[in-house]
């Protein structure tokens, strides 16, 4: 059983284009997670979905950031015209729907020149 | 709002010694705490829980205490190990609700040999 899979591990964008994160969830798991680490912070949460809907997403900025989980394919976190301070470490986790814990992908690293 | 607090940014302990983290939480709605272990360029990986029904989880060499009235958590480490040092990271959430899971910021534990 393969752990979550986040694509890409590192990702270099120049200000203003878009960016696109992501999640393959562990088999049998239909919730997903993602959080945002900024350097020397901890883990922010942004939104948690389940399949084709938007549980909560009071994390995630207003503007520019979109997160959707389709009924198949990965969950995709997208963030437009992006700028620098949304240079971080992007986490995915999923859980099955009784699960205590939450089990983390390895993160996809983004950079914005 | 910072719900949950790791007030030490890091901690150096001797191999052998014992290690203790310590987490302050805000919401008295949280029911159920976790600790995640993050290595560098790597995602979290889930460690030991506890729910509030309990003052103590023991696993191997990890235990994590819970103080309810004082809303505080820690995590012992016995003994430590140069294999431990890593970023720790506490969350909080209700017991049956995930995307209330909120983290603090992290202690970067330092074992030296």
């Amino acid at each position: 059983n393969a752990g979550v899979m986040q694509n890409p591990r590192h990702l270099v964008r120049r200000r203003g284009q878009e960016a696109r994160l992501r999640c393959s969830p562990m088999k049998g798991h239909s919730h997903v997670y993602w959080y945002r680490q900024l350097p020397e912070e901890g883990l922010k949460f942004m939104v948690y979905l389940q399949k084709e809907n938007i549980i909560d997403e009071s994390g995630m900025p207003k503007e520019r950031f979109s997160a959707e989980f389709p009924k198949e394919g990965p969950s995709i976190l997208r963030i437009q015209q992006v700028v620098r301070g949304d240079s971080a470490a992007y986490f995915c986790a999923s859980s099955p729907v009784d699960s205590g814990e939450a089990f983390f992908g390895q993160g996809t690293r983004l950079t914005v020149v | 709002d910072q719900q949950v607090k790791q007030n030490s940014p890091s901690l150096s302990v001797q191999e052998g010694r014992i290690s203790i983290l310590n987490c302050d939480y805000t919401n008295s709605m949280f029911d159920y705490f976790l600790w995640y272990k993050k290595y560098p360029a790597e995602g979290p990986t889930f460690l030991i829980s506890i729910s509030s029904i309990k003052d103590k989880n023991e696993d191997g060499r990890f235990t994590v205490f819970l103080n309810k009235s004082a809303k505080h958590l820690s995590l012992h480490i016995v003994p430590s190990q140069p294999g431990d040092s890593a970023v720790y990271f506490c969350a909080a959430r209700g017991l049956y609700n995930n995307n209330d899971m909120r983290f603090g910021a992290g202690t970067r534990l330092t074992v030296k040999p």
